[in-house]
Parts: C-alpha cells; sequence; structure tokens
C-alpha cells in the first residue's frame, strides 16, 4: 500500500526555525496536509497544499512540496514552546476519502 | 464554532466489559471516521462511513468491534468483550464528503484503558 514517512523526533531550541520532513510514496497524491496534535488533544489542521503548487505560506508556516522527489516539508519560523506537539503529514489521491497519514514527528522545543 | 464530539473523553474499564463510545460529527458532515491511536502502531484507521452507510471496516477486528451510524448526528463504536490490548486512544473525525479529498476535522479522542 502507500506509505507516509516521517522523522520521529525533532528538537529546537526556542527562536530558531524548525524543518519538518515528509516523503510519500503515492505518485496520484493531490492532497497534501499537516496536522498538529497537542497533548491530549485530537488532530487540528494546521495546513495543507494542493500537488499543483509547490509553495504555501501561511503567517509562520511555509510548506515546500517537491513532487519529483515525493517531499513535503513543514517550516516554522521562530519556534516558540507552544509549537511543541506531534506534526502529522498525510496526503490523499484525487477521488479517495481516506488519507494515509505518517508515524508523527514530536517536535520538542527548548529554552 | 463547529466541532466534532466525543464521549467519554476517559473510560478505565476491566478486562471482559462492554465499551461504548460515542461520536457527533460537524453538522453537515456526511463522512465520519473512526482511527485507534497507540504509540506502538500510531494512527490506524478501524472504520469509515458515508451517508450513514458504512463503506470500509477492514481495519477493526471483526470479532469484538463493531461501528454503527444511528443516525447522522452520531457515530458508536463498540468493543465486546475489551481486552488490554484495546487501550489506546480512539478518535472520530468528519469530513464533508465531496468528490474525494476533503479536510478531516477530528474529535478529542476518547482515551481507553482495559486493566
Amino acid at each position: 500500500g502507500e506509505d507516509v514517512e516521517q522523522s520521529l523526533f525533532l528538537s529546537v531550541r526556542e527562536g530558531d526555525s524548525s524543518v519538518i520532513n515528509c516523503t510519500y510514496t503515492d505518485s496520484s497524491s493531490t492532497y497534501l496536509y499537516w496536522y498538529k496534535q497537542e497533548p491530549g488533544a485530537g488532530l487540528q489542521l494546521l495546513t495543507y497544499i494542493f500537488s499543483n503548487m509547490d509553495m504555501k505560506q501561511d503567517q509562520r508556516l511555509t510548506v515546500l512540496l517537491n513532487k519529483k522527489d515525493k517531499h513535503l516539508s513543514l517550516r516554522i519560523a521562530d519556534t516558540q514552546t507552544g509549537d511543541s506537539a506531534i506534526y502529522f503529514c498525510a496526503e490523499i489521491s484525487g477521488g479517495s476519502y481516506i488519507p494515509t497519514f505518517g508515524r508523527g514527528t514530536s517536535l520538542i522545543v527548548h529554552p | 464554532d463547529a466541532r466534532v464530539t466525543q464521549t467519554p473523553r476517559d473510560k478505565v474499564t476491566e478486562m471482559g466489559q462492554e465499551v461504548t463510545m460515542r461520536c457527533q460529527p460537524i453538522l453537515g458532515h456526511n463522512t465520519v471516521f473512526w482511527y485507534r491511536q497507540t504509540m506502538m502502531q500510531g494512527l490506524e484507521l478501524l472504520a469509515y462511513f458515508r451517508n450513514r452507510a458504512p463503506l470500509d471496516d477492514s481495519g477493526m477486528p471483526k470479532d469484538r468491534f463493531s461501528a454503527e451510524m444511528p443516525d447522522a448526528t452520531l457515530a458508536t463504536l463498540k468493543i465486546q468483550p475489551s481486552e488490554p490490548r484495546d487501550s489506546a486512544v480512539y478518535f472520530c473525525a468528519s469530513a464533508s464528503g465531496g468528490s474525494g479529498g476533503e479536510t478531516q476535522y477530528f474529535g478529542p479522542g476518547t482515551r481507553l484503558l482495559v486493566l
């Protein structure tokens, strides 16, 4: 089946930029998502990008998509302690109702 | 603002007992998903419904799990009998269900501990 891979942990210093990476295998992916999960909570949609785009910016968040390499990244500028959470990458193919989620990357922000 | 609600938020039970988890999707959403999250397996899709009809429950252990949508505002997930390996966080999510690719909105989850 299709697969989405993420590294499990990322540690950054407060104020630095964080870059969370994701690779996927489905060449027909049409939507790619980043979700954030805070402790004790459900997944919350952060941002998404269509496969015909290569970049999307939303305040401190920048999403980069390299469709040729099937690589998606999420950059968080000026990372704060409140950004500490698990970040999930997900992809879905057009016409499908079921996204494929990665295992999640735990972002740890330290002073 | 519209959100998915789940009850109970936490459940502790003994092995062999029946567990029922409930979910209220966002009003107007016609696609509902049940997921299970554990440290070992990550996020697993158990079942999903579209217009209240089950479309895929291949991720669910059939002998003990059952999922239903009695009406458009309620989805249930039952485990009978429960086992310690069922301990996990169970999430419900809903989507507007157009032509595909719709964003899923997750509930806060039910944290289940089976002793």
